[in-house]
């Protein structure tokens, strides 16, 4: 069983719907990162969060600390949203070394 | 500021050579990472620094080595290049001290063939 585990793999959507991609893990420390990587290949962060929910524009991002578990929504999702979603779990003391799920694929067709 | 800036983007080795892929962030911070990224794959530690000076292994560090001279730069050095580095490589960093919520800014990676 891997350690951080995302799903769906690949999801295609319609522009406009509403997008959920999950993240479970089994290690780590009490926070989990979402990282968006553009089909460029560049990585961007967009959460960092140890409980609770937070909000940016259309994105949402929560967690259960105790199910170990998080979730990405986009509401109102359009093309450039496309990209590779990925979730990260820090597992030291440093909070910095991070197992990272293997990524979720979306496309937003126009 | 350029935040992480990697060098070169894209490099073509021959099994055996050695090279090093350079890193540099102008943020001051005192945590810089290596990981690779491979199809299928997460991404994966291969080496990190918590400061000049100190750096330490990752998940997958054999065959690379690291140092840290200064705040900037992170250097990753491949000792004898092998198809098996073939990869992406993306340089990472961020500030301390290590809650596990500061933001990570990563380079724009390195993408390394190895034949």
């Amino acid at each position: 069983k891997n350690e951080v585990e995302q799903s769906p793999q690949n999801l295609t959507a319609q522009e406009g719907e509403f997008i959920t991609i999950n993240c479970s893990y089994s290690v780590g420390i009490s926070a989990l990162h979402w990282l968006q990587q553009h089909p460029g290949g560049g990585i961007v962060s967009l959460f960092m969060l140890s409980s609770g929910k937070k909000k940016h524009g259309r994105l949402i991002a929560t967690i259960n600390i105790q199910e170990k578990h998080s979730s990405l929504h986009i509401t109102a999702s359009h093309p450039r949203d496309s990209a590779v979603y990925i979730c990260a779990v820090p597992t030291d003391n440093y909070g910095q070394n991070f197992v990272f799920g293997p990524g979720t694929r979306l496309s937003v067709l126009p | 500021n350029a935040g992480v800036t990697q060098t070169p983007k894209f490099q073509v080795l021959k099994t055996g050579q050695s090279m090093t892929l350079q890193c540099a962030q102008d943020m001051n911070h005192e945590y810089m990472s290596w990981y690779r990224q491979d199809p299928g794959m997460g991404l994966r530690l291969i080496h990190y620094s918590v400061g000049a000076g100190i750096t330490d292994q990752g998940e997958v560090p054999n065959g690379y080595n690291v140092s840290r001279s200064t705040t900037e730069d992170f250097p990753l050095r491949l000792l004898s290049a092998a198809p098996s580095q073939t990869s992406v490589y993306f340089c990472a960093s961020s500030s301390m001290p290590g809650q596990g919520l500061e933001t990570q800014y990563f380079g724009p990676g390195t993408r390394l063939l190895v034949l």
